[in-house]
Parts: structure tokens; sequence; C-alpha cells
């Protein structure tokens, strides 16, 4: 079946850079899209931007562009999304997702979140 | 960017009562060449990641209970529950994945 796990949760100072990976596993990692949504307690989800693992090409929403880098490495089916110049705002639940077909738009195989806590 | 309102902010039901979520879309997601309206639903419980209920807005995904439905079309759809369970317990989104995608703010299902 389809997964994405993802990479422990992190502690970083304002300022610093994070890089949350996700490993997926039971289809062709090649074939769909990852993306990458954020969550702050209490908040609605909120998409940062797409990747496609085939070609490495990217999305980013305007309001992380400059901060915001989405790579991969196809030999190990993982995707990774480092966010640099963190500050407090960026104190969220960090998620990968695929989609169930075409890469449309809405996520059907999400991972588990990568909790990240900026604080001085 | 497109803006997702949901309304209520939460309600509480008792068990068996039917639930209805709406959610508004600042523009209209229905894409006119394939008639179809890019809005999906997700419900998270506590600890969890979201969990895809309906896309194209009325589509149920694979193994989510007969109770969950969605209607609506243009800007203005609706989630309803027909009859509350207690593993229904959870907030629920909408998405829009027309332009861009953006989520609702969301909706807390508690029972009374």
């Amino acid at each position: 079946q389809v997964q994405l796990v993802q990479s422990g949760a992190e502690v970083k100072k304002p300022g610093a850079s994070v890089k949350v990976s996700c490993k997926a596993s039971g289809y062709t990692f090649t074939s769909y899209d990852i993306n990458w949504v954020r969550q702050a307690t209490g908040q609605g989800p909120e998409w940062m931007g797409w990747m496609s693992p085939n070609s490495g090409n990217t999305g980013y929403v305007q309001k992380f562009r400059g901060r915001v880098t989405m790579t991969r490495n196809t030999s190990i089916s993982t995707a990774y999304m480092e966010l640099s110049s963190l500050r407090s705002e960026d104190t969220a639940v960090y998620y990968c997702a695929r989609a169930l077909y075409d890469n449309y738009g809405f996520y059907y195989s999400w991972g588990q979140g990568t909790l990240v806590t900026v604080s001085s | 960017d497109i803006v997702m309102t949901q309304s209520p902010d939460s309600l509480a039901l008792s068990l068996g009562e039917r639930a209805t979520i709406n959610c508004e879309s600042s523009q209209s997601v229905l894409y006119s060449s394939n008639n179809k309206n890019y809005l999906a639903w997700y419900q998270q419980k506590p600890r969890q990641p979201p969990k895809l209920l309906i896309y194209w807005a009325s589509t149920r995904e694979s193994g989510v209970p007969d109770r969950f439905s969605g209607s609506g079309s243009g800007t203005n759809f609706t989630l309803t529950i027909s009859s509350l369970q207690a593993e229904d317990v959870a907030v629920y989104y909408c998405q829009q994945y027309y332009s861009s995608r953006t989520f609702g703010q969301g909706t807390k299902v508690e029972i009374k």
C-alpha cells in the first residue's frame, strides 16, 4: 500500500534552516508529485508547493518563494523540503502528501507529519 | 488567492443526528471545460493527518462510509453526515484545487 514516512521532530532557533524528509513506498516514486502542506496548531492546513520526482520541477506558493526548496533522491524514493530563515510563525506540523491520481490537487496519502518548533 | 470560508466553526449534535457543514469559496471552482468542481473534503482527528473523504465535490473516496456525502457547485458546497456516529468526532476541512490549493479554517464536530 502507498506509504509516506517522514523524519522526526525538529527544534530550531530563529534564522536557522530545517530539512524534512519524506520516504515513499508502495508505488512508483517518479509517477506522482510530492506536495508539502503545513499546519499550525488550531489552524487549517496551508499548501506550500509541489515537486515532480520525475523531473525535479517545482512550484512554490508565493509566500514561501525564496525560503523553501523541494528536492528529491530517486534512488531512495525520498523527497525533501528545506525551509530557511525560520521564524516563530513557521512553528507547525509539516506534511508531505500525494494525489490520488493524475496529480490532481486532492491528497489521499499523507505522511505522519513532522513537528518543527522554532524557538530561541 | 481563493479564500475558503466554512460555517459553522463548530457544532455539537446527538448520535444519529444529521450534521451539515457549509463551505463557500471566494470565486467559482467549477471548471467549465469538464464541468467538474475542484473541491475536496477532509476529516482530521487529533494527532493525525487529514483523511480524504470527498473529491470533485461529491465523489466519495474508496472506503468512506456512505453516511458522508458532498454536494454543491460553483461557490457553495455542503458536507453532510447523515447519521452522526461517535467515530465521526473530528475537524472537517474543505479545500479547493482549482487555482493553487487553499483550505477552509475547519469545522469541529462534537457529540452533544
